[in-house]
């Protein structure tokens, strides 16, 4: 079946715009998280979906970012006022069912995001 | 602050040798490590799992070791083919403490055929 997929591939923005970067996670996959991978750096967690509702958005570095996930399938990550420091790669996992840490999570080949 | 930690970024092996990619964790509530392979343009694939309860887990010619008391992990391919050129990220977690993974920054491995 179908894999995560993330659209669009690489986004070029200015710094102060605003972006929307979309996710669809496998079919049937109720947990969907949301990561950022830096250059050189591990992806790093944002956000955590259980359904449509966000079960621990603990990693959203400020409140430029917030994210949606209104109808527990597609989730849109969205970033207001966009910074050059926001540059990285945004990469989106969904899981079975996310009730334990055991639960693999699949990613998506993720969105490169550049801040001009 | 880095709790999960992969001191180095690349590693080169000859094809059919044995690969040993290292990790080392900060957090003694981590009781699930995880290792992501990662090809360019790709998202991260999961490799092998382990849990606290054990110090070794195999499948086919990937074995993860965990030795708790170094707070260390560690991946072994044997043997090592051009295919498995890629990142490796090793990723841990505390099961009762959410499901967020904690990533180390990677290893590029090279397989010189």
């Amino acid at each position: 079946g179908a894999g995560v997929s993330q659209t669009p591939s690489n986004k070029v923005t200015e710094k102060g715009k605003y972006v929307e970067l979309r996710c669809d996670p496998i079919s049937g996959h109720t947990a969907l998280y949301w990561y950022r991978q830096s250059l050189g750096q591990g992806p790093e967690f944002l956000i955590y979906f259980q359904g449509t509702g966000a079960a621990d958005d603990s990693g959203l570095p400020n409140d430029r970012f917030f994210a949606v996930r209104p109808e527990g399938s597609v989730s849109t990550l969205k970033i207001q006022r966009t910074e050059r420091g926001d540059s990285a790669v945004y990469l989106c996992a969904s899981s079975l069912t996310g009730l334990t840490s055991t639960d693999t999570q699949y990613f998506g080949p993720g969105t490169r995001l550049t801040v001009l | 602050d880095q709790q999960v930690k992969q001191n180095s970024p690349s590693l080169s092996v000859q094809e059919g040798r044995i690969s040993i990619l290292n990790c080392d964790y900060t957090n003694s509530m981590f009781d699930y490590f995880l290792w992501y392979k990662k090809y360019p343009a790709e998202g991260p694939t999961f490799l092998i799992s382990i849990s606290s309860i054990k110090d070794k887990n195999e499948d086919g010619r990937f074995t993860v070791f965990l030795n708790k008391s170094a707070k260390h992990l560690s991946l072994h391919i044997v043997p090592s083919q051009p295919g498995d050129s890629a990142v490796y990220f090793c990723a841990a977690s505390a099961t009762f403490a959410g499901n967020q993974f904690y990533f180390g920054t990677g290893t590029s491995l090279t397989v010189i055929p």
